[in-house]
Formats: C-alpha cells, structure tokens, sequence
C-alpha cells in the first residue's frame, strides 16, 4: 500500500531557484494538503484542496503555488527560493478533510535547504 | 481563529514511567480532536481521535478523553517502552484546517 508518496525526500536549492515537491495519493481523497515543519513551530498549513479544481490557502501561503488538476497529484511550486524555506514539507490527505471527522495520512517528507 | 498550547519538551523517562502530556486548545465551532506520533525520520501518524465530549481514545495503550469544559485532550499512558519514543502532536480540527501543537518530543531510556 503506497498511501501518500512524496518527492524527492532531499533537495538543496539556491536562492533564486524555482522547483516542484511532488505529492501523490492512491487512497482517492478528496482532501490533500501541504505543511512545513519548523523546530519549535510544529506543523504550518501552506495550502490546501478539498477536491480536483478546488485549492486555498492555510496559514502561511506566500512564496508557494499549489494546483489540483487530479485527484491523486497535489504538487507544491516554489517560485524564487528563499533561505527562509528551508524547512521539511509534508504532504497529508484524508478522505474528506473537515467533514466526518477523518484524519490525516501523511508522506515521509521533504526536507529542502536553500542556500 | 483555533489555536492549541502543548506541553514543552523535551520529556525524558524510564521505561514502565507513566506518561501524561497536556493539551488545551481553543477553537471555533466544535472541534474533532488527535493526537498524532511521529517517528523518526517519518510523517506523522494518526495515534488516536475522539470527536465528542467525553470521548476517550484509546490506542496502542495510549488514550486521551475529549474535555469539553476544560477545552483539554490530554495523552497518557500507563507505562511507557523504549519503542513510544517519538514527537507527539496534539490536533484539533474544525472545517477543512487541521491546526498543530509544537509537538511533544518523547525519549524513553532503558
């Protein structure tokens, strides 16, 4: 069972660079998500999707684009890297996101350094 | 908006020690709770969930019970292993963001 696949699980980028963290579900949940992992901050919202077509943003947006052309993909675009996203990015689905109370499935992360 | 303020860690104990880490939350509307693991060098995991008040979940020998009163989702466990070291996460969740304790960073010695 896949669940939630993530790549690459490392990339070091410099600042400037542009790149796509992959997500992808075999699970067909409707609801996928990105997070990034900061010590002592634990888990920040970038964006989300309830479904195919649908995206919005979490609690910090700025610097990343999201799309969801299909169920199973949910990639995550960096546009102009900066150091200040150096951080482990987690990719998480559930079946229905808020609704019915189902939880999370998590990939195993990305952890990005921007120099 | 929601918010959650989770124990400090970094937690140290024996193992067979009984465990309890806090968890208070603040939310909109009616929350579902969980407590999420992570292990090292992975994503998180579901741990355990209660989505009434006075709900307890219960996995793994975990368990936590859903204070409405107390806006509180405690975890315990009676008696921790070496294998329970890991970070663990207290998550409420209403609508469609999930929102993160700081994470509670657990090791359990011999």
């Amino acid at each position: 069972n896949a669940g939630v696949t993530q790549t690459p699980k490392f990339q070091v980028l410099k600042t400037g660079q542009s790149m796509t963290l992959q997500c992808a579900q075999d699970m067909n949940h409707e609801y996928m998500s990105w997070y990034r992992q900061d010590p002592g901050m634990g888990l920040r919202l970038i964006h989300y999707s309830v479904g195919a077509g649908i995206t919005d943003q979490g609690e910090v947006p700025n610097g990343y684009n999201v799309s969801r052309s299909t169920t199973e993909d949910f990639p995550l675009r960096l546009l102009s890297a900066a150091p200040s996203q150096t951080s482990v990015y987690f990719c998480a689905s559930s079946y229905s996101g808020g609704k019915y109370n189902s939880p999370l499935h998590f990939g195993n992360g990305t952890r990005l350094t921007v120099t | 908006g929601n918010s959650v303020t989770q124990m400090e860690g970094p937690v140290t104990l024996s193992e067979e020690a009984f465990l309890t880490i806090n968890c208070t939350y603040t939310a909109t509307g009616y929350p579902s709770l969980f407590w999420y693991v992570q292990y090292p060098g992975e994503g998180l995991q579901l741990l355990l969930k209660a989505t009434k008040a006075d709900d307890k979940g219960s996995n793994k020998g975990f368990e936590a019970t859903y204070r409405k009163e107390t806006t509180s989702f405690h975890l315990e466990k009676g008696s921790v292993q070496v294998s329970d070291s890991a970070v663990y996460f207290c998550a409420p969740n209403t609508g469609n963001q999930f929102y993160f304790g700081t994470g509670t960073s657990l090791t359990v010695i011999p």
